[in-house]
């Protein structure tokens, strides 16, 4: 089974409101990731977690903060956002952090967001 | 650092044409070659892989050989369906003493198929 699962599928929040976007993976990966993708361009990393720890932050504004609760699961909390923050969020998680080798990324089906 | 560069523009093509999208990279170490598809309003799927020079990766009828001397990781189909309609991204990820599994993306091809 390679399947990473995210909520929502769809999300629309206004400026001032606070959400969160959840990722589970059953794989038993040990590396996790957030992912920001506009339309017809490839996804842009956000963050890692390897081990449980943050491992890389891509200078992604504080409006964004990342989270995670256990090995299996990742969760990004969103607030204040801005409407250029519109975009698909893609969780992926992958055997290792890539120290011994270089391991194939599994993706979710990610969450359309909508900031108005 | 390392990179991944895609033929540019998209594809159009009829049904049961050959499909070729070229991919090269620029890489310090021994990277693993991938290649992700993404069908209209999905995450991406890994279509398949290559982790040493000489390897071919193969799924669904799609292969592609990593080719050290080109540095390059040609993506080839030999008839091409409607359903193969989609967005096909090139990546490499490199191994990190400090364990940073960083994915490189190409920007990516539309391919369209034509009934």
């Amino acid at each position: 089974d390679t399947e990473v699962t995210q909520t929502p599928k769809h999300l629309v929040m206004g400026m001032t409101n606070k959400k969160s976007l959840k990722c589970e993976q059953h794989m038993g990966h040990r590396a996790m990731y957030w992912y920001k993708q506009k339309a017809k361009k490839p996804p842009e990393l956000m963050f890692v977690y390897s081990y449980e720890k943050l491992s890389i932050n891509e200078s992604v504004p504080s409006r964004f903060s990342p989270e995670c609760p256990n090995s299996s699961l990742l969760n990004l909390h969103l607030h204040a956002l801005q409407p250029e923050d519109s975009a698909l969020y893609l969780c992926a998680s992958s055997q290792d952090s890539g120290r011994l080798g270089s391991y194939e990324q599994y993706f979710g089906p990610g969450t359309r967001l909508t900031v108005t | 650092g390392d990179s991944v560069t895609q033929m540019e523009g998209p594809v159009t093509l009829s049904e049961e044409a050959c499909l070729t999208i070229n991919c090269t990279y620029t890489a310090t170490g021994y990277p693993s070659l991938f290649w992700y598809v993404q069908y209209p309003g999905e995450g991406l799927q890994l279509l398949l892989k290559a982790t040493k020079a000489d390897d071919k990766g193969s799924n669904k009828g799609f292969e592609a050989t990593y080719r050290k001397e080109t540095t390059s990781f040609h993506l080839e189909k030999g008839s091409v369906q409607v359903s193969d309609s989609a967005v096909y991204f090139c990546a490499l990820s490199s191994p990190s003493y400090y364990g940073n599994n960083r994915l490189a993306f190409g920007k990516g091809n539309q391919v369209v198929v034509i009934p």
